[in-house]
């Protein structure tokens, strides 16, 4: 699978948009971005996925770029409930591969 | 909301001793997973399940290490003989085909004394 590098932290105020960036230079054509976030110790979330059109769901949105060697998830209204860390994933959506977790992005979210 | 769930959500065992974990995953998934989490570090892959085989598992994944599906609807780890490095949170995960996404359950904290 495809390394990722993020960003060790990022804050964030409360209400405005969290843009948390990933960078994934040697993705392969077959392979997906996926994002996960883990609130403290509890189980990882599902957040989104693409392959290379940009993704929005009621959660988030994911903008790949045009060379797929980045991404950028967005929170568009960050919360408190949002402090998490957040993991960028590439992984191939075939034979229900493994996912590979890195040490991922801690957002704090501030009042 | 369909979800995977895991039982205990805490266990403290003495080293040596056997402990199972069990999860029960989303009905109809067919894909499952254990991961482990020490405290502090990565989540980390364990082994994968599918058509009551390991289709794939990891370095960790020893020979004290087992997984098993037994009724349809379980799904357990078992560690033969605990060892102190075993204390983490063990996540198990489902899916319910290849193409789609993994969904994860609370967690289970082992504590090994």
């Amino acid at each position: 699978d495809a390394k990722t590098t993020q960003p060790p932290s990022m804050d964030c105020a409360e209400g405005r948009a969290a843009n948390l960036p990933c960078n994934h230079s040697t993705i392969s054509g077959n392979e997906y971005v996926y994002w996960y976030r883990q609130i403290h110790s509890q189980g990882p979330q599902y957040i989104i996925h693409g392959l290379k059109n940009n993704e929005t769901n009621e959660m988030a949105s994911l903008i790949i770029t045009e060379d797929r060697k980045s991404s950028t998830l967005i929170l568009p209204h960050a919360t408190l409930r949002d402090t998490a860390v957040y993991y960028c994933i590439v992984r191939p959506q075939t034979s229900g591969s493994r996912l590979t977790f890195g040490e991922g992005t801690q957002l704090t979210v501030n009042p | 909301e369909p979800e995977v769930t895991q039982t205990p959500s805490h266990q403290v065992t003495q080293m040596g001793q056997e402990v199972i974990l069990r999860c029960v995953p989303i009905s109809n998934h067919l894909y499952f997973y254990w991961y482990r989490q020490i405290l502090g570090q990565k989540v980390e892959f364990l082994v994968s399940f599918y058509n009551n085989e390991i289709s794939e598992k990891s370095e960790i994944f020893d020979d004290q290490f087992s997984v098993e599906r037994p009724d349809g609807s379980n799904f357990t780890l078992k560690i033969r003989s605990t060892k102190l490095e075993d204390s983490a949170m063990y996540f198990c995960a489902s899916l319910p085909r290849a193409q789609e996404t993994q969904y994860f359950g609370p967690g289970t904290r082992l504590l090994v004394l």
